[in-house]
């Protein structure tokens, strides 16, 4: 069964704080991608990653393919990065599963 | 370059009554892919579009159907409204076909409401 888990649910850290949100996924997939979305329900795309790492500002995604695991890290934590961060897997059947979310709350 | 727009931005139905939401995406993005968020099931795939083609649908009843236009814009309708697609309807545009392998832009949303 194609699946998602996404860890923690809920995180709250101090502003400057370093993050580290995490997905796992159950089977080999084509793409992953970290998606933001703040109150109100609009959804940025991140990232899309199939190999490696990338980094965008303070932002860094890493996938680890043997495991089947990819972290969202964020330097320097600012209250601005409140939101919830979803983890989306393309398993190759070109549909999108998403984790849960995880809840990220930085407090100045 | 404008991002991807949606309408209505809100909506209040009754139960059994029908919608239709709309997506224009992104100028030159061919591929719409459509979702649904419930505080219980968080987010799903409804169906992706590609030059007027569906190309790929989730795991949703056949009250809820789409279509894409020649210009890429996109409505997706669902009939029969009932209590339980009361959700955040989202929609996402992206340039190429199997479009869930490419960078996804994502419209503001429309908040479905049926009581």
């Amino acid at each position: 069964k194609n699946e998602v888990e996404q860890s923690p649910q809920n995180l709250t850290a101090q502003e400057g704080e370093f993050i580290t949100i995490n997905c796992s996924y159950s089977v080999g997939i084509s793409a992953l991608h970290w998606l933001q979305q703040h109150p109100g329900g609009g959804i940025v795309s991140l990232f899309m990653l199939s190999s490696g790492k990338k980094k965008h500002g303070r932002l860094i995604a890493t996938i680890n393919i043997q495991e089947k695991h990819s972290s969202l890290h964020i330097t320097a934590s600012h209250p601005r990065d409140s939101a919830v961060y979803i983890c989306a897997v393309n398993f190759g059947n070109e549909k999108l599963t998403f984790g849960t979310g995880t809840r990220l709350t930085i407090i100045p | 370059k404008a991002g991807v727009t949606q309408t209505p931005r809100y909506l209040i139905k009754t139960r059994g009554q029908q919608v239709t939401l709309s997506c224009s995406p992104i100028s030159g993005h061919r591929s719409v892919s459509w979702y649904q968020q419930t505080p219980g099931q968080g987010l799903q795939f409804l169906f992706e579009y590609f030059s007027e083609t569906q190309r790929n649908k989730g795991n949703f009843p056949g009250r809820f159907s789409g279509r894409q236009f020649s210009n890429s814009r996109s409505e997706m309708n669902v009939s029969t409204l009932e209590l339980g697609d009361s959700a955040l309807y989202l929609c996402a545009s992206s340039l190429g076909a199997g479009g869930l392998t490419y960078e996804q832009y994502f419209g503001p949303g429309t908040r479905l409401t049926v009581t």
